[in-house]
């Protein structure tokens, strides 16, 4: 079955320090790969998506994923983190035998401090 | 635009009465959706709809109920609230054969 899994459920960091936030898939084809963002008191936000081709993919806000198909592995990236990105982030799998669902990790709050 | 506008933003309700969770979205997506997201259980499907008058489950489906009379418009009803309800539930909609999903703002229902 396919599944989505982010090993961490709360990561802190100091603002100004890069950040990574990890997730793993189990899926039988290529995926299609997907990373949200919640703030606090927000609906979900796309930051980017992988389908195909280059696998260092780049998004909105200064983050990036790269995806990585020996480890199954869709980690997502900033350089310098900022108070403002201090939410929740998921990662997701999109299902092409199910009307393009979405299989949804369980989500990393990301905590930052001063 | 507004997008996916999702009404309450929150509510308490008591155990066993009912309310409907209202969703509207103006982007003529034929996708709608229905989630409840719980801490560290990231979203769980509750119903979706590919068009007016189609509805299907999702993964929990049980203690909820759906309609779907026109594009714009996909409620969510709870009949016998009950404090395992309790969660942030989010609506979304997207176009068919599309991953752009657009999210609501999501309502905070808290069942005592």
């Amino acid at each position: 079955a396919q599944s989505v899994t982010q090993p961490d459920i709360h990561i802190t960091v100091s603002e100004g320090a890069s950040l990574e936030l990890r997730c793993n898939y189990s899926y039988g084809a290529t995926p299609y790969l997907f990373w949200y963002v919640q703030s606090p008191g927000q609906g979900l936000q796309l930051l980017l998506k992988y389908f195909s081709g280059d696998t260092l993919v780049q998004g909105i806000k200064g983050f990036e994923a790269e995806f990585k198909r020996s480890q199954s592995s869709f980690n997502l990236r900033k350089p310098s983190v900022h108070w403002s990105d201090a939410a929740e982030y998921f990662c997701a799998v999109g299902r092409m035998d199910s009307n393009y669902q979405l299989i949804w990790g369980a989500g990393t709050k990301l905590i930052i401090k001063p | 635009n507004a997008g996916v506008t999702q009404t309450p933003k929150f509510r308490i309700l008591k155990i066993g009465q009912s309310m409907t969770l209202q969703c509207t979205q103006d982007m003529n997506h034929n996708y709608m959706y229905w989630y409840r997201q719980d801490p560290g259980m990231g979203l769980k499907l509750i119903y979706y709809s590919v068009g007016a008058g189609i509805t299907d489950k999702g993964e929990v489906p049980n203690g909820y109920n759906v309609s779907r009379s026109t594009t714009e418009d996909f409620p969510l009803r709870l009949e016998l609230a009950a404090p395992s309800q309790t969660s942030v539930y989010f609506c979304a909609s997207k176009f068919e054969e599309s991953y752009g999903y657009t999210f609501g703002s999501g309502t905070r229902l808290t069942v005592v």
